[in-house]
């Protein structure tokens, strides 16, 4: 099976800007979850989509939104982007049904200058 | 709430030295727990994880780790290192009925080792 695919791999915007991160789980994978990787503040979880639906949320601002569409792609979008929003981030999918593994695509690395 | 401790942000060995990398969590319900490693420019690949049962966990490259409930950690050890073991290593804790979706990872361990 293909391993879960994330679009763009790099990515330079400027602030205030807005950008969409796009994540392809692995075939037959419901759940698709988002995290932001940054030196200061680690791996930070932003939420998680299930069958279309937001099933868990992190901290972060409404700045941050998300959406699953029904073959289980998600995508991220981050509107008036700040300087802090530099970052690695991550997408993984699981089948979704328990505590299964979660697997992790290679991530987009955005700046923001 | 739930948290993750990783004692030590590097760590460096020597080739064939034993590897030990510390992980302590705090959670007020059973955890699942689970190491990751990641190699530079790549995402995370999964170790190892804990669920329920056996409490000696036996991973990926020769890693395992034991949950110790009394201490409340999940070490990392591999008997004999490696150089290819270069990376960053994260360990995590989910809360059980939880989606494992929402992940709370340690601060992660660069793992160093010398030939």
């Amino acid at each position: 099976k293909a391993g879960v695919t994330q679009t763009p791999r790099y990515l330079i915007k400027t602030r205030g800007q807005q950008v969409t991160l796009s994540c392809s789980p692995i075939s037959g994978h419901r759940s698709v979850s988002w995290y932001q990787q940054t030196p200061g503040q680690g791996l930070q979880f932003l939420f998680e989509y299930f069958s279309e639906t937001q099933r868990n949320k992190g901290n972060f601002p409404g700045r941050f939104s998300g959406r699953q569409f029904s073959n289980s792609r998600s995508e991220m979008n981050v509107s008036t982007l700040e300087l802090g929003d530099s970052a690695l981030y991550l997408c993984a999918s699981s089948l979704g049904s328990g505590q299964e593994t979660q697997y992790f695509g290679p991530g987009t690395r955005l700046l923001v200058l | 709430a739930q948290s993750v401790t990783q004692l030590g942000s590097h760590v460096s060995v020597s080739e064939g030295a034993l590897v030990l990398l510390r992980c302590n969590y705090s959670s007020s319900v059973p955890p699942y727990l689970f190491w990751y490693v990641q190699y530079p420019n790549q995402g995370l690949q999964l170790l190892l994880k804990y669920t329920t049962g056996a409490t000696l966990v036996k991973g990926i490259n020769g890693f395992e780790a034991e949950f110790k409930k009394s201490e409340t950690s999940f070490h990392l050890t591999k008997p004999s290192a490696h150089m290819s073991d270069a990376a960053e290593y994260f360990c995590a804790v989910s809360r059980i009925g939880g989606s494992q979706g929402n992940l709370i990872f340690g601060k992660g361990t660069k793992l160093s080792v010398k030939p």
